[in-house]
C-alpha cells in the first residue's frame, strides 16, 4: 500500500521560501509511469494544483505560480519536494502531496494522497 | 487557467439520487472525457472517486458514476447515504494542448 507523508515547517515568514518534502513509502517512487504532484487548499476554500514532477525530473507547473515554484525529486530517498518563494499570507494553506496518474493517454487523477500539512505564512 | 465551475451546494434525502455538474470549455472538459472526481470529508485528504470521466477505482461504490455532455461533466450519486455528505471536486486538464491541471471550485453535498 503506497503511503505519502508531507513534512516541513508549519510557519514561514512573508517573503521567505516555503519548503516541503513528501516521503513515499510502500513502493519505489521510480517504479511505474507515475508523476508526483503538489496540491494546496486554503482554509475553507477549494483545491489548487501547484505542479508535478516525473522521476526523470521533468516538471509541469500551474502558470499562476510558475515563477515562484520549484519541484524536485530525490529517488535515492524516495522523496519529492516543493519550494515556493516570496510567500505571502495568500500562500497559507494545507499542502498535499499526491501520486499523479496523468499522462499515458489518461486524464489527470490522483490516487494516493498524503494527509496534508498546514503551512501558515505570518511574521 | 480558470477553475472549472461547480454549484456551491446540492442536497438530497437518503435513498435519492443527486447530480453534481462541472462546467468547463471546449478546450478542457469538452476536449476529452478525462475528468476526475474527488470526495473530501472535513479535515481529510481528498479521495479519488471517478477518473477518466466514468471509471471507478477499486473499492469505490458503484453508487458513484460519471458522465459528460458537451463541456459539462457530471457526478451522479445514487441511493444517497449519510456518509456521502462531503465536498466534491472535479478535475481536468486546463486545455487541449496542455498538461496543466485545474480543479473545480467544489460542491458541498448535504444529505438531509
Amino acid at each position: 500500500q503506497v503511503q505519502l507523508q508531507e513534512s516541513g515547517p508549519g510557519l514561514v515568514k512573508p517573503s521567505q521560501t516555503l519548503s516541503l518534502t513528501c516521503t513515499v513509502s510502500g513502493g519505489s517512487i521510480s517504479s511505474g509511469s507515475y508523476y508526483w504532484s503538489w496540491i494546496r487548499q486554503p482554509a475553507g476554500k477549494g483545491l489548487e494544483w501547484i505542479g508535478r514532477i516525473y522521476t526523470s525530473g521533468s516538471t509541469n507547473y500551474n502558470p499562476s505560480l510558475k515563477s515562484r515554484v520549484t519541484i524536485s525529486v530525490d529517488t535515492s530517498k524516495n522523496q519529492f519536494s516543493l519550494k515556493l518563494s516570496s510567500v505571502t499570507a495568500a500562500d497559507t494553506a494545507v499542502y498535499y502531496c499526491a501520486r499523479d496518474l496523468s499522462g499515458a493517454g489518461g486524464g489527470p487523477h490522483f490516487d494516493y494522497w498524503g494527509q496534508g500539512t498546514l503551512v501558515t505564512v505570518s511574521s | 487557467q480558470s477553475a472549472l465551475t461547480q454549484p456551491a451546494s446540492v442536497s438530497g434525502s437518503p435513498g435519492q439520487s443527486i447530480t453534481i455538474s462541472c462546467t468547463g470549455t471546449s478546450s478542457d472538459v469538452g476536449s476529452y472525457n478525462l475528468v476526475s472526481w474527488y470526495q473530501q470529508h472535513p479535515g481529510k485528504a481528498p479521495k479519488l472517486m471517478i477518473y477518466e470521466g466514468s471509471k471507478r477505482p477499486s473499492g469505490v461504490s458503484n453508487r458513484f458514476s460519471g458522465s459528460k455532455s458537451g463541456n459539462t461533466a457530471s457526478l451522479t450519486i445514487s441511493g444517497l447515504q449519510a456518509e456521502d455528505e462531503a465536498d466534491y471536486y472535479c478535475c481536468s486538464y486546463a486545455g487541449s494542448s496542455t498538461f496543466e491541471t485545474v480543479f473545480g471550485g467544489g460542491t458541498k453535498l448535504t444529505v438531509l
